[in-house]
């Protein structure tokens, strides 16, 4: 069965600073898809970055980026220039290739501080 | 991406009452699914809704419990029947096309059992 674990709990960063969120994961797949999504306050589920497994490229999206080491079966989230708005619960999720079923992480819930 | 609404947004119930969730989604998608996420927790599968015919259900959750139809390409319900405190929780709807992987969530239905 996969699993998927985020170490930490609750973050809080100033504004503008850079702030990375750890994932990993536990599977015997070799495809599958990885996410991060992000939960504010008014509760919406917001798919922030994807990433296919069988690409070694990191997925980049305008401030958030992944660090994908597929051997360690870590997928991390790196938000640059944080924004109050940024401040949410985050979710990692894994997915494999022939399921369609998501698996959520507990999250971490990130307080961007003004 | 998909426009994905749900009825109703948040709702206070008696136990022993049934309370019926609706998902409507903008364009005609592949996969729908019914996710609950208790207070602080993340969110857990309840089941696949399956257009046509009976919904697929994920480990620990029983139709008798959770009914969910899906008469069509758009739209679902979920049903959440015989309502205990312990049923207090939101529940999200999720959509997915065949043509990609990503899944986009409704804004969820609060529910509290008293």
């Amino acid at each position: 069965a996969q699993t998927v674990t985020q170490s930490q709990p609750e973050m809080s960063v100033q504004e503008a600073e850079t702030v990375t969120l750890s994932c990993t994961y536990d599977t015997s797949e070799s495809n599958y898809y990885l996410f991060w999504y992000k939960q504010p306050p008014s509760r919406q589920m917001i798919l922030v970055i994807r990433q296919e497994a069988y690409k070694q490229q990191n997925a980049t999206e305008n401030r958030f980026s992944v660090n994908f080491q597929k051997a360690a079966k870590s997928f991390s989230l790196k938000i640059s220039d944080s924004q109050l708005g940024d401040t949410a619960m985050y979710f990692c999720a894994f997915m494999k290739l022939s399921d369609d079923k998501i698996i959520f992480g507990k999250g971490t819930r990130l307080h961007i501080l003004p | 991406s998909a426009v994905i609404s749900q009825k109703p947004s948040r709702d206070i119930c008696q136990r022993g009452t049934s309370l019926t969730i609706q998902c409507q989604v903008d364009s005609q998608v592949t996969m729908m699914f019914w996710y609950r996420q208790q207070p602080g927790q993340s969110l857990t599968l309840i089941a696949t809704a399956n257009q046509g015919s009976e919904a697929t259900y994920e480990s620990g959750f029983v139709i008798d419990k959770f009914p969910i139809s899906r008469p069509n390409l758009t739209f679902s319900t979920l049903t959440v029947s015989n309502m205990s405190p312990e049923d207090s929780s939101i529940y999200l709807c999720s959509v997915a096309r065949l043509d990609s992987y990503e899944q986009y969530f409704g804004p969820g239905t609060r529910l509290t059992v008293t």
